[in-house]
């Protein structure tokens, strides 16, 4: 019972590096979600996806880009890396709004 | 912008003691979840709440939602240091569009022996 899967759990970037994590479900979820997750400033929500080839800007979206090309997959990608980005980042799911969202266990991400 | 205000930010306690952790807002929310993240892992939903002052009891935790639908409260009672993590709230706005949720900063809790 996987849930939802992140990957890669660590990565370590360069300045100006391209990146792409990925998040799966196996729950037919319809909502899918990013997060970034900072010390004292709780979750804050990057993208957000209402179904399979949707996508929507959430509360900190520059500099992220996302897509749902599958239901069961939202890729979330840095063009260009920051280390203002470096962060742990969070995909969630949920069947609808506005139900429980379940999370992965994260990507730890630097950026140096 | 919506905005959900956790306190205490951060509570270090003996195993034990009462302690009530709370979440407050201007606005109104359609519901009121709070998580439980430990180290490393990602959050897990602890309970929901929909109705304005309902009360949620799951052993020794209680979960109220204000009467306005603004606020909540978490209350341990008898806390034990299997209760240690990150607890969060997150509202339901109800101008909600596609299942957003609003969080919390978060409340670190650390129960010592």
């Amino acid at each position: 019972n996987a849930g939802v899967t992140q990957t890669p759990k660590f990565r370590v970037l360069k300045t100006g590096q391209s990146m792409t994590l990925l998040c799966a479900q196996d729950m037919n979820h319809e909502y899918m979600y990013w997060y970034r997750q900072d010390p004292g400033m709780g979750l804050r929500l990057i993208h957000y996806s209402v179904g399979e080839g949707t996508t929507a800007k959430g509360e900190v979206p520059d500099g992220y880009n996302v897509s749902r090309l599958k239901k069961q997959n939202f890729l979330l990608g840095l063009e260009s890396a920051a280390p203002s980005q470096t962060s742990v980042y969070f995909c969630a799911s949920s069947y609808r709004s506005p139900q429980p969202q379940h999370f992965g266990d994260g990507t730890r991400l630097s950026i140096l | 912008t919506q905005l959900l205000e956790q306190s205490p930010q951060f509570l270090s306690i003996q195993e034990g003691e009462n302690l009530t952790v709370y979440c407050n807002s201007s606005s109104v929310f359609s519901s009121l979840q709070w998580y439980r993240q430990e180290p490393g892992e990602g959050p897990v939903l602890l309970v929901t709440v929909v109705t304005g002052g309902e009360v949620k009891k799951l052993k020794r935790l209680t979960f109220q939602f204000g009467d306005a639908r603004k606020d909540s409260s978490l209350h341990i009672t008898a806390a034990q240091p299997g209760d240690t993590g990150l607890y969060l709230c997150a509202g339901d706005s109800v101008q909600n569009q596609g299942g957003k949720l609003i969080f919390g900063q978060g409340t670190e809790l650390s129960v010592k022996p």
